[in-house]
C-alpha cells in the first residue's frame, strides 16, 4: 500500500523558516516525481513545487520561487520542502503528492494527509 | 499563466446526474485530471487523462474534454458524492488547478 506522511508543520513568525518532510512507503520512490500542493484555510488547491524522480529537475510556482526549495533523499524515501522568508499568505495545509511517473507531467495520486503551516506573529 | 475556471457550486438531487465544468483556453488539447475532496480529507484522484477512471473509482464517474471545456459527470448521484471537485492540467513546467466546485446533494 502506498503511504505518504508529512511532518514538520507548525507556527512560525513572518520572515522565518520551516522544513517539511514527507516520508513515503509502498513504491519505488526514485521512480516517481513528487510534488507539494497547499490549501489555505477555506480555499482551493494551489500547486507549490515539484521534483523529478532523479531529483535532477525542480519546478516552482511563481508565488514561492526564490523562497522555497524542494529536494529529496531517495535512499531515505523522503521528500522535503524548505520554506524561507515565510509570509502570512503561506499559511496553509501542505500536502505531498506522488506523481504519475518519473517526470510527473500529469496527475497526482495519492496524497498525504497534510502538514499545517501557520505564519503569524 | 494558464487559468482554469470552474463554477463555485453545483446542486443536484439524489439519483440525478451532476455535470461540473472546467473552462480553459483550448483545454481540449490538454490532459485534464479531476479530484474529489471531502471535508477534512485529502484530495482523491477520480478521473485522469480526461476520461480514465483509476482503480476503485465507481463507473458513475466519467469525464470528457473538448474545445474550451472539460466536464466531470457524476451519474446516479449519491449523498456520499457531496464534496469539492477540482480540475487540473499540466502546462509546461507548471501544474494548474481550477478554483474548485462544491457539489451539494439536495
Amino acid at each position: 500500500e502506498v503511504q505518504l506522511e508529512e511532518s514538520g508543520g507548525g507556527l512560525v513568525q513572518p520572515g522565518g523558516s520551516l522544513r517539511l518532510s514527507c516520508a513515503v512507503s509502498g513504491f519505488t520512490f526514485s521512480s516517481y516525481a513528487m510534488s507539494w500542493v497547499r490549501q489555505a484555510p477555506g480555499k482551493g488547491l494551489e500547486w507549490v513545487s515539484a521534483i523529478t524522480g532523479s531529483g535532477g529537475n525542480t519546478y516552482y510556482a511563481d508565488s514561492v520561487k526564490g523562497r522555497f526549495t524542494i529536494s529529496r533523499d531517495n535512499p531515505k524515501n523522503t521528500l522535503y520542502l524548505l520554506m524561507n522568508s515565510l509570509r502570512a499568505e503561506d499559511t496553509a495545509l501542505y500536502y505531498c503528492a506522488k506523481g504519475s511517473d518519473g517526470y510527473g507531467y500529469s496527475w497526482f495520486d495519492p496524497w498525504g494527509q497534510g502538514a499545517l503551516v501557520t505564519v503569524s506573529s | 499563466s494558464y487559468v482554469l475556471t470552474q463554477p463555485p457550486s453545483v446542486s443536484v438531487a439524489p439519483g440525478n446526474t451532476a455535470s461540473i465544468t472546467c473552462g480553459g483556453d483550448n483545454i481540449g488539447i490538454k490532459n485534464v485530471h479531476w479530484y474529489q475532496q471531502k471535508p477534512g480529507q485529502a484530495p482523491v484522484l477520480v478521473i485522469r487523462f480526461n476520461s480514465d477512471r483509476p482503480s476503485g473509482i465507481p463507473d458513475r464517474f466519467s469525464g470528457s474534454n473538448s474545445g474550451n471545456t472539460a466536464t466531470l459527470t457524476i451519474s446516479r448521484v449519491e449523498a456520499g458524492d457531496e464534496a469539492d471537485y477540482y480540475c487540473q492540467v499540466w502546462v509546461f513546467g507548471s501544474w494548474v488547478f481550477g478554483g474548485g466546485t462544491k457539489l451539494t446533494v439536495l
